[in-house]
């Protein structure tokens, strides 16, 4: 079956403006997962939703940073007013139930934003 | 040994070897703990998990080993082949209320010449 998805996969934009980036998961998901990966580094979590819920947000960096499930499927990550320091790459991960742990998450092939 | 920012440990070995990728963790509550590979332009692909109830698994070709008392993980990949040119991370799960919430490793670069 089909795999996580993530739209665009690349996205170049200027300091100052506001992105969107996408992610389908894998049907049937509950739970969904953002990470960041910086250059030369391992991936970074951000956000988790169980549902459309976010169970946990601790890894968002700032409130320019804002994480979306309005129906319990396909999430949008959303920076407003983007810095450099912005630019990497964005994964979204998904697992069945999202329910403890010991739950394979299943990633995405990221999305590249780079912040000009 | 660790390394920071583009200088990842790395792995160079020949077609056919055995190679032995290592890890250590940080947090000695965690109970779950996987290894991706991540190919050049794609995401994190599983390779193999563990509990931290046992301290080895068997999969094809690869085995993880956990040992809790010094906080270290291994992946051994047997007959190693071309294909397996990658990074290798390894994720820690602490579980409780923190589940889900991977934690990564910097990575390590294996490169099989073959």
């Amino acid at each position: 079956g089909a795999g996580v998805s993530q739209t665009p996969s690349n996205k170049v934009t200027e300091k100052g403006k506001y992105v969107e980036l996408r992610c389908d998961p894998i049907s049937g998901h509950t739970a969904l997962y953002w990470y960041r990966q910086s250059l030369g580094q391992g991936p970074e979590f951000l956000i988790y939703f169980q549902g459309t819920g976010a169970a946990d947000d601790s890894g968002l960096p700032n409130d320019r940073f804002f994480a979306v499930r309005p129906e319990g499927s396909v999430s949008t990550l959303k920076i407003q007013r983007t810095e450099r320091g912005d630019s990497a790459v964005y994964l979204c991960a998904s697992s069945l139930n999202g329910q403890g742990a010991g739950e394979t998450q299943y990633f995405g092939p990221g999305t590249r934003l780079l912040v000009l | 040994g660790e390394s920071v920012g583009l200088h990842l440990p790395t792995l160079s070995v020949q077609e056919g070897d055995n190679s032995i990728i290592n890890c250590a963790y940080s947090n000695s509550a965690s109970d779950y703990f996987i290894w991706y590979k991540q190919e050049s332009g794609k995401g994190p692909q599983f390779i193999i998990d563990i509990r931290s109830n046992m301290d080895k698994r068997q999969g094809q070709r690869v085995t993880v080993l956990l040992n809790k008392t010094v906080k270290h993980l291994s992946l051994q990949i047997a007959a190693t082949q071309p294909g397996d040119s990658a990074v290798y991370f390894c994720a820690e799960d602490a579980g409780g209320t923190s589940y889900g919430k991977l934690t990564f490793g910097q990575g390590t670069i294996l490169t099989v010449h073959p």
